[in-house]
């Protein structure tokens, strides 16, 4: 079955560092997307990665484990424009699909 | 400028009044997608398209059409809406069914059924 499991919320303080955590169950994976959604829009795309490790763009890192069903993603010098929620979604199946976490709503104060 | 764009943004209307979402594209992207977002579930795959005539359900298809007789054109229609169909809906595309291409999403669409 399909299984995403990420933390619901989460606060941080401008300029520090946040980790946001997700694990997942899916059949055929085949990758795994980070997207960011403030409220009220569009998800917009941060992240992919399909390899185990670290992709680090700019403020923003993500890392994958296949083996261990997991990944997290990395914010770096946290900026107020930074609090959005932030979806974890799994790759599955041989096309497109993506599965889609609940998200993590996080909340960056001064 | 690469956009997706949704019509209407923004809908009430009543149980069982026929409505259509217009979806388009100018990315040239063959891969297309409808979601529903509702609070604590995350968006949900509703129907997706791989390229023209060519439809497939997704995990919530149920009260829901969709038709793909344009590459650009992706409609969503909803034949007899109920109040469970009151959400937020997400038209994506992507290049093209392979994985590892991100989905770029319009800006949605707030459906209320009353």
């Amino acid at each position: 079955g399909q299984n995403i499991d990420q933390p619901t919320e989460m606060t941080a303080t401008e300029g520090a560092i946040v980790q946001i955590n997700c694990t997942y169950q899916t059949s055929g994976f085949n990758g795994l997307f980070w997207y960011q959604q403030h409220a009220g829009e569009a998800p917009t795309f941060l992240s992919y990665n399909v390899l185990d490790g670290l992709e680090e763009k700019g403020r923003f890192s993500s890392f994958l484990s296949r083996s261990k069903g997991y990944s997290y993603l990395l914010l770096k010098e946290l900026q107020m424009k930074d609090s959005a929620s932030y979806l974890c979604a799994p790759g599955e199946g041989g096309y497109n699909k993506l599965i889609f976490g609940a998200g993590t709503r996080l909340a960056v104060h001064p | 400028e690469a956009q997706v764009t949704q019509n209407p943004r923004y809908l009430i209307t009543v149980t069982g009044k026929k409505l259509t979402v217009t979806c388009s594209q100018n990315m040239n992207h063959e891969y297309m997608s409808w979601y529903r977002q509702d609070p604590g579930l995350g968006l949900r795959q509703i129907y997706y398209s791989m390229n023209v005539e060519v439809t497939d359900k997704g995990d919530v298809p149920e009260g829901y059409k969709v038709s793909r007789k344009e590459k650009r054109n992706f409609p969503l229609i909803l034949e007899s809406p109920s109040p469970n169909q009151t959400s937020l809906y997400f038209c994506a595309s992507s290049h093209s069914r392979d994985s590892f291409y991100e989905q770029y999403f319009g800006p949605g669409t707030r459906l209320t059924v009353t």
